[in-house]
């Protein structure tokens, strides 16, 4: 398996722009994940989906953030209008759910290194 | 609140100098504690999950444990190749399948 693919893997954008992430799961995993991590805070859950129905977005930060799963092997992450303060590497996971063995575990994709000036 | 608190933030051990990296957790009712290794530029690969207090899990040189107010990640003759950034985590809710709260994660240097 190909593992959790996300893309771009770097993206420099300026202020006010539209950013757009992507995120492919592992194949058969039910549930997919959005993170955002920062020096300061960490790692922080934005939003989960669970069989493409998002389930908790109360770590989406504001409105300018929105999240959608179209079908069971893509999901986006979009950023309009995009600030300085959204600079952070954002990580996409998937975990089985009720299927497979570690059901319980998540798998994290490479991240995308985002950048806004 | 929930709250997950690593320590120490930064370890350097030399090359066979064993040690130990915690994990304090404050969650009702815990359904599973992770623990993560992060490299530079690289996600977080899954190592371990614990689910009961008094439950060990091995790989390689690494062991972790676990108590009812916090886990362990014990290193035994670290190599430096061990160096990465260990993060801990407890999953949060009602679901089987719900949140994650990570800890900051404490940075391992080991020199040879």
């Amino acid at each position: 398996d190909a593992g959790v693919i996300q893309s771009p893997r770097h993206e420099v954008t300026e202020m006010g722009q539209e950013v757009t992430l992507r995120c492919k799961p592992i194949s058969g995993h039910d549930y997919l994940f959005w993170y955002r991590q920062t020096m300061m805070r960490g790692l922080e859950l934005l939003i989960y989906f669970n069989n493409n129905v998002p389930i908790d977005d109360s770590g989406m930060p504001e409105d300018r953030f929105s999240a959608k799963m179209p079908n069971a092997s893509f999901s986006t992450l979009k950023i309009q209008p995009s600030e300085p303060r959204d600079s952070a590497v954002y990580f996409c996971a998937s975990n089985p759910g009720t299927s497979g063995r570690g059901r319980n575990e998540q798998y994290f994709g490479p991240g995308t290194r985002l950048t806004v000036t | 609140e929930d709250q997950v608190t690593q320590s120490p933030e930064a370890l350097r051990l030399q090359e066979g100098e064993s040690s130990s990296l915690n994990c304090s957790y404050t969650v009702s009712g815990l359904r599973g504690l992770f623990w993560y290794r992060q490299d530079p530029g690289k996600g977080p690969e899954f190592l371990f999950t614990l689910y009961s207090a008094g439950e060990e899990k091995e790989k390689e040189r690494l062991k972790a444990t676990l108590t009812k107010k916090e886990s362990f990640l014990h290193i035994t003759a670290p190599k430096p190749e061990d160096s990465a950034t260990y993060l801990c985590a407890v999953r949060h809710g009602s679901s089987n399948t719900g949140k994650l709260i990570f800890g900051q994660g404490t940075t391992l240097q080991v020199k040879p």
